[in-house]
């Protein structure tokens, strides 16, 4: 059965400051890995959508790259910002017919101003 | 609308009674999902729909749950007998038919607090 870890489950940083989510699957067996942020009563947000046959997507101030292989991806937030505050989550989309996504319990961001 | 819609928002039942929460995905997406999201964790995959027909249930936790999306448009939710672990947020979600780019769209949820 798949297993998603996320580290730190929560995080403080000033304002302007670069930082790492990281995010861990048991699997390797995956079609894609996705981030999602979660605002407070709001449904998910998503953030990139990386194939597993790819090793990195960007938008923006974000970056995330995967290792398949090793089991792992990292969600770069370059320049936080106050508005940067939420959950972020890591989600597994499995190989073969499968559809549903496998969800780490998340990192709780606070960017202080 | 533009995006998943869920009715209600915020639900409150006394243990026993029988719940149903509304999901209206995307005009147009053929896929709908059901996730489970207790506090402080990750949602967890309850259900998939394509188009009417529900492939994969094998996150139901018990008979109790059950759903369907008759026209294959907006589904609903059932949980009969509600207990007090039945608590939690629970989403829908939508996508295209398209695997290789599909992003699935998440409704806001609805809340259910079983006393």
């Amino acid at each position: 059965k798949q297993e998603v870890t996320q580290i730190p489950a929560a995080l403080s940083v000033p304002e302007g400051e670069n930082l790492v989510l990281n995010c861990s699957f048991t699997d390797s067996a995956i079609y894609n890995l996705q981030w999602f942020r979660q605002d407070p009563g709001k449904g998910l947000t998503s953030l990139l959508l990386i194939q597993s046959s790819q090793r990195e997507q960007t938008s923006g101030r974000l970056n995330a790259s995967l290792d398949k292989s090793s089991g792992r991806s990292t969600l770069y937030i370059a320049a936080s910002q106050p508005g940067d505050s939420a959950t972020y989550l890591c989600a597994v989309s499995p190989s073969g017919s499968a559809r549903q996504l496998t969800f780490g319990s998340g990192t709780q961001l606070t960017v202080l101003p | 609308g533009a995006g998943v819609s869920q009715s209600p928002r915020y639900k409150v039942a006394k243990r026993g009674q029988d719940v149903a929460l509304r999901c209206d995905p995307i005009s147009g997406h053929v896929s709908l999902f059901w996730y489970q999201q207790a506090l402080g964790q990750g949602p967890e995959f309850l259900t998939y729909f394509q188009n009417e027909a529900q492939l994969d249930k094998s996150g139901l936790p018990s008979d109790r749950f059950f759903a369907e999306r008759p026209e294959g448009s907006v589904s609903t939710l059932k949980i009969q007998r509600t207990q007090q672990e039945d608590s939690a947020v629970y989403l829908c979600a939508s996508s295209t038919w398209d695997r290789y780019t599909d992003t699935q769209y998440f409704g806001p949820g609805t809340r259910l607090t079983v006393l």
